[in-house]
């Protein structure tokens, strides 16, 4: 099983849409978990960190789930510049920097 | 503020040569981390330098290594390239927010070896 496992891709929506991406992770003793947006030859920038109660910024609501090791992504009104690929990310345990990555579920929002 | 910055933006070499790359963390960060990403996967952990010692490795060879300097910032060396060490190396600086560290990346250094 693979450390991170995201939805294959990619999602191709209508402006205005409502998308959502999930993820499992199998690392039990992860404790931060985030999402990256990585624009086409660009750095991954941070999205949200995600907490256990969820949270939310704007059009985007995190959730986890640690009893599942889930995390979910949900975006809301959908527009042109959401277009991107996100990245789901764990750290490997308490106290630890060292993220892994899932492989990323690319978005395309249409006009 | 500055964000992270990387340098060189692009490099080529040939294999069997030796490359060096440089990384200046945000301001008041002292961690550093590096990441290895080729195209269509996501960023691979190669290193994690906190306060000038190693915390962390990922599963590279011996030929990757790292070191932070008393200012935070880094270099990470690669010696004997192959071909498959062409990627978009990765330098991130972190932040820690409670439990979480949350940690922002340069525009990272684009390693092509021929």
């Amino acid at each position: 099983r693979k450390e991170v496992e995201q939805d294959p891709g990619p999602f191709n929506v209508p402006e205005g849409a409502t998308v959502a991406f999930n993820c499992t992770y199998s690392n039990s003793a992860s404790q931060s978990f985030f999402w990256y947006r990585q624009d086409c030859r660009k750095e991954p920038k941070l999205l949200m960190s995600v907490y256990s109660s969820g949270n939310e910024d704007g059009r985007f609501t995190a959730q986890l789930n640690r009893a599942s090791q889930y995390i979910s992504l949900l975006i809301r009104d959908s527009k042109l510049s959401d277009s991107a690929t996100y990245l789901c990310v764990v750290n490997s345990g308490a106290g630890s920097y060292q993220l892994t990555f899932g492989k990323g579920t690319k978005l395309s929002v249409i006009p | 503020d500055a964000g992270v910055t990387q340098s060189p933006t692009h490099l080529i070499k040939t294999r069997g040569q030796q490359v060096t790359l440089r990384c200046s963390p945000i301001s008041g960060h002292k961690s550093v981390s590096w990441y290895q990403q080729v195209l269509g996967q996501g960023p691979q952990f190669i290193f994690q330098y906190y306060e000038k010692e190693e915390r962390g490795r990922g599963n590279f060879p011996d030929r990757f290594s790292a070191r932070q300097f008393p200012n935070y910032s880094s270099e990470l060396n690669v010696n004997a390239l192959l071909l498959g060490d062409s990627a978009l190396y990765l330098c991130a600086s972190s932040l820690r927010r409670g439990y979480s560290y949350e940690q922002y990346f340069g525009p990272g250094t684009r390693l092509t070896v021929t």
